[in-house]
């Protein structure tokens, strides 16, 4: 069965520190992983994309990672800032369909304390 | 500029009532998907159209209907609401790369 699974559910950090938010995944064929922030009663916004061969990917205070053998992504926060604190989104994408099929996770939920 | 957008943002109504949420994208994508999100939870596909006059339905199984009459417009009606109804909707789009879907700011439905 697809599924992808995030960890931790919550997690609460002071401005300025580093966190780390990690994706296991099941679905197969692979295509793609992608990162979503969500604000509080937003809609989901891309934050990185990562394709098989890619291993990282940075935009700005985020980084990604992806271990395609062990089915593992982390989200790599540097730097925290109060405009962080959103729910972080797994997103994986499969090769097997032409709707461009995802599996969604339940999501981090990040709150930034000053 | 190209966007999605979606209407209402807040809906609170009450049992037995007709709704249609609105969705439009400037983006000129031919795919678009509409999800239902409880909080805590994984987005649920529920409705998706591949193209004008192309509607299918999702992975979960939901009361509610939609239609592409026009590429830029997917609206989402549901005909008798029920409070088991009440959730968030984000409606999405994706061009090309199918892969990459953008989404709207949701709509909060809340049936009493």
């Amino acid at each position: 069965k697809n599924q992808v699974e995030q960890s931790p559910q919550s997690l609460i950090i002071l401005e300025g520190k580093n966190c780390t938010l990690q994706c296991n995944y099941t679905v197969s064929p692979f295509s793609n992983l992608r990162w979503y922030k969500q604000d509080t009663g937003r809609g989901p916004v891309s934050l990185t994309i990562m394709t098989f061969s890619e291993n990282t990917k940075s935009n700005g205070r985020y980084t990604a990672t992806l271990d395609a053998d062990t089915k593992q992504s982390s989200l790599h926060i540097t730097a925290s800032q109060l405009s962080d604190s959103a729910s972080y989104i797994c997103v994986v994408s499969d090769r097997g369909s032409t709707l461009g099929r995802l599996y969604f996770g339940r999501g981090t939920q990040l709150t930034v304390w000053p | 500029e190209a966007d999605i957008y979606q209407t209402p943002r807040y809906l609170v109504i009450g049992t037995g009532k007709k709704i249609t949420l609105e969705c439009s994208q400037t983006m000129g994508h031919d795919k678009m998907y509409w999800y239902q999100q409880d909080p805590g939870m994984e987005l649920h596909l529920i409705h998706y159209s591949y193209g004008v006059n192309s509607t299918e339905k999702g992975d979960l199984s939901s009361e509610s209907t939609v239609s592409r009459i026009r590429t830029e417009h997917f609206p989402l009606t549901l005909e008798s609401a029920r409070p088991s109804h009440t959730s968030q909707y984000l409606c999405a789009s994706s061009g090309q790369d199918y892969n990459e879907q953008f989404f709207g700011p949701g709509t909060r439905l809340t049936v009493l």
